[in-house]
């Protein structure tokens, strides 16, 4: 199976604050790359498919990059909805690996 | 708009079955890829497999021997079942719609809440 790694596992940020979530795969994936953002309690949503396409209704100040094996999620502005786990997820190969996760708190 | 809801026990004994019901409505079965995905309780997300609406099933190689989805277009209705369970297979079990607009691309559009179900004694 492909290995998805997010790094960090866990981050505190303010409200305004760029930030930057990593996700690594164990071998190639192109840009075959999904990210989703879960809430507490609640299932998870997706925001950017293919590593840069942005879902519906997603607000523009999340975006995604990378191809191969280094991916990027970036909030340009936080707000205080966005605090939240986000994963990655290869769409390359079966079972679908998703990363770990990554937790986005209040500092 | 797509809504899924699944619907099953939340207990289950160790070594019996796992069965679970995802409804779709808002919009038709037909023609799409439908899953089920599950996440242990404070942990991360694992496919557990995805069912075309003709029948056509592919199963996470790690639960394959355990897992069997069937789909039910009259009813607009998929289902899991997963045998031999153990405390490990307690988790939030989703069910969630798989488009797959090209190869390699897909990903999960439209999610059902999530029912937990425990395995225990």
């Amino acid at each position: 199976d492909i290995q998805m790694t997010q790094s960090p596992s866990s981050l505190s940020a303010s409200v305004g604050d760029r930030v930057t979530i990593t996700c690594r795969a164990s071998q190639s994936i192109s840009t075959y790359l999904n990210w989703y953002q879960q809430k507490p309690g609640k299932a998870p949503k997706l925001l950017i498919n293919a590593a840069s396409s942005l879902q519906s209704g997603v607000p523009s100040r999340f975006s995604g990059s990378g191809s191969g094996t280094d991916f990027t999620l970036t909030i340009s502005s936080l707000q205080p909805e966005d605090f939240a786990t986000y994963y990655c997820q290869e769409s390359y190969s079966t079972p679908g690996t998703f990363g770990q996760g990554s937790k986005v708190e209040t500092k | 708009q797509v809504q899924l809801q699944e619907s099953g026990p939340g207990l289950v004994k160790p070594s019996e079955t796992l069965s679970l019901t995802c409804t779709v409505s808002g919009g038709s079965i037909s023609n799409y890829y439908w899953s089920w995905i599950r996440q242990p309780p404070g942990k991360g997300l694992e496919w557990i497999g995805y069912i075309y609406y003709s029948g056509t099933t592919n199963y996470n190689p790690s639960l394959k021997s355990r897992v069997t989805m069937s789909v039910d277009t009259s009813k607009n209705q998929f289902s899991l079942k997963l045998s031999s369970v153990t405390a490990a297979d307690t988790a939030v079990y989703y069910c969630a719609r798989r488009r797959n607009p090209g190869t390699f691309i897909s990903y999960f559009d439209y999610w059902g809440q999530g029912t937990l179900v425990t395995v225990s004694s």
